[in-house]
């Protein structure tokens, strides 16, 4: 089956620093990958819609300067949470699929902001 | 706006019953999917169904799908211990949206 990886797993960063976070689809190429992001015991909330090659596509109350979005290639994108703060602490998933076809789902990236 | 909800928020059963969840949606879908997650942990896809398609079976699991309803149902069999988790739905189509999801506690 399709394998899409994260990295890192976890990952605890100081405030005001910046993280980046890796989603790769290991065997097959992508020309979609989402960005969720999951509070403790709550559904995943949809951050953007990242196509190969343009720029994503943030849903509504997501700050676009802050969560920064390249989707580099059919199989990467990464996010990076520029200038964090406590409360940017989550799980951070991402999935990889085709355009309206089955997504795949990365296991996550917990990010602790201290 | 969530596209997929789930139905019930929460389910509370002795092992060896059968767990039914519900999932509607508001759009039209390619396929709709089921996933699982352990608390704390990633998402675990368990089936897939396509618009098609009506029923689909995958060991225990048993998952419908009414497009004239826009809704879906996965049912888990002779549920065990191990079955305690929070099950969301999600569909593919013009969009992707993620349900609100279901948390299923098997009782031993």
């Amino acid at each position: 089956g399709a394998v899409v990886s994260q990295h890192p797993s976890w990952v605890i960063c100081k405030s005001g620093t910046s993280v980046k976070i890796e989603c790769r689809s290991l065997d097959f190429q992508a020309t979609t990958m989402f960005w969720y992001r999951q509070f403790p015991k709550q559904s995943l909330m949809l951050m953007a819609t990242s196509n190969e090659g343009s720029k994503a596509t943030y849903e509504q109350g997501v700050e676009k300067d802050k969560f920064l979005i390249n989707h580099a290639s059919l199989t990467l994108s990464t996010l990076t949470v520029t200038s964090a703060h406590p409360e940017d602490s989550s799980f951070y998933i991402c999935s990889a699929g085709m355009e309206g076809s089955e997504q795949y789902f990365g296991p996550g990236t917990r990010l602790t902001v201290t | 706006s969530q596209q997929g909800e789930e139905d019930p928020q929460a389910l509370s059963i002795q092992e060896g019953e059968n767990a039914t969840m519900n999932c509607s949606y508001k759009t039209s879908i390619n396929n709709l999917q089921w996933y699982r997650q352990n608390s704390g942990r990633g998402l675990v896809h368990l089936i897939l169904i396509r618009s098609n398609e009506r029923e689909k079976h995958s060991g225990r699991l048993r998952v419908t799908l009414d497009t004239s309803k826009k809704s879906s149902s996965l049912l888990i069999t002779a549920s065990r211990a191990a079955d305690t988790a929070s099950y969301f739905c999600a569909t593919s189509g013009n969009q992707f949206y993620f349900g609100t999801g279901t948390s299923l506690t098997v009782i031993p």
